[in-house]
């Protein structure tokens, strides 16, 4: 079974610019998660998505914004990027169905974003 | 709102030896998950181990065991027969049993192996 892939896997924008990430889960998972980490702050929650639907979302601003499509595939998008969005962006799908707290988390590779 | 400590930043074992990183949370909850995650550096992060908090019984993956202490509120991870592939980062995770949780990871903890 393939992993979760991730597309870019590096990317350099400059400040101002949007950017378009993209993450194909593992074929039946149904919940994707988003993650930005950064040596300062971490490991941070962004999003998860799980049928189309946004379940949950973390602390950060509304520049950072998700979908997820019928397929489970799932897009983040940062508008107006700032340098302090320079991170590595990690997505993880996981069934996302019974108890889902549980569910193993399944990540991609990442991607790592250089905003100059 | 949940919170998870790992205050030791670095660690070092030598090879084939047992060591054990700590972890401590915050939680008000009853019904959660914690986890540990490895990152090599590879940067591809994979599940070590799991445990519910309602199972009293320490999980257990071959060479990692953890020691949970619901009271104390603390998830170590003891890592036996340390090999040079264990050398990664580790994180210690939490989720509370809601659906709409969302995962809180500590802020690693860096495991060299030393041959």
């Amino acid at each position: 079974k393939a992993g979760v892939t991730q597309t870019p896997r590096y990317l350099i924008k400059t400040r101002g610019q949007q950017v378009t990430l993209s993450c194909s889960p593992i074929s039946g998972h149904r919940s994707v998660s988003w993650y930005q980490q950064t040596p300062g702050q971490g490991l941070q929650f962004l999003f998860e998505y799980f049928s189309e639907t946004q379940r949950n979302k973390g602390n950060f601003p509304g520049r950072f914004s998700g979908r997820q499509f019928s397929n489970s595939r799932s897009e983040m998008n940062v508008s107006t990027l700032e340098l302090g969005d320079s991170a590595l962006y990690l997505c993880a799908s996981s069934f996302g169905g019974g108890a889902p707290s549980g569910n193993e988390q399944f990540f991609g590779p990442g991607t790592r974003l250089t905003v100059l | 709102a949940q919170t998870v400590t790992q205050s030791q930043p670095e660690m070092s074992v030598q090879e084939a030896e047992t060591v054990t990183l700590s972890c401590t949370y915050d939680t008000s909850e009853s019904d959660y998950y914690l986890f540990w995650y490895k990152q090599p550096p590879s940067r591809q992060m994979i599940l070590v181990i799991r445990q519910e908090a309602y199972k009293q019984q320490n999980a257990t993956e071959n060479r990692f065991s953890v020691n949970f202490q619901k009271a104390a509120k603390s998830f170590s991870l003891k890592i036996s027969d340390s090999q040079l592939g264990d050398a990664a980062m580790y994180f210690c995770a939490y989720r509370s049993g809601g659906a709409n949780s969302k995962l809180t990871f500590g802020k690693g903890i860096t495991l060299s192996v030393r041959p």
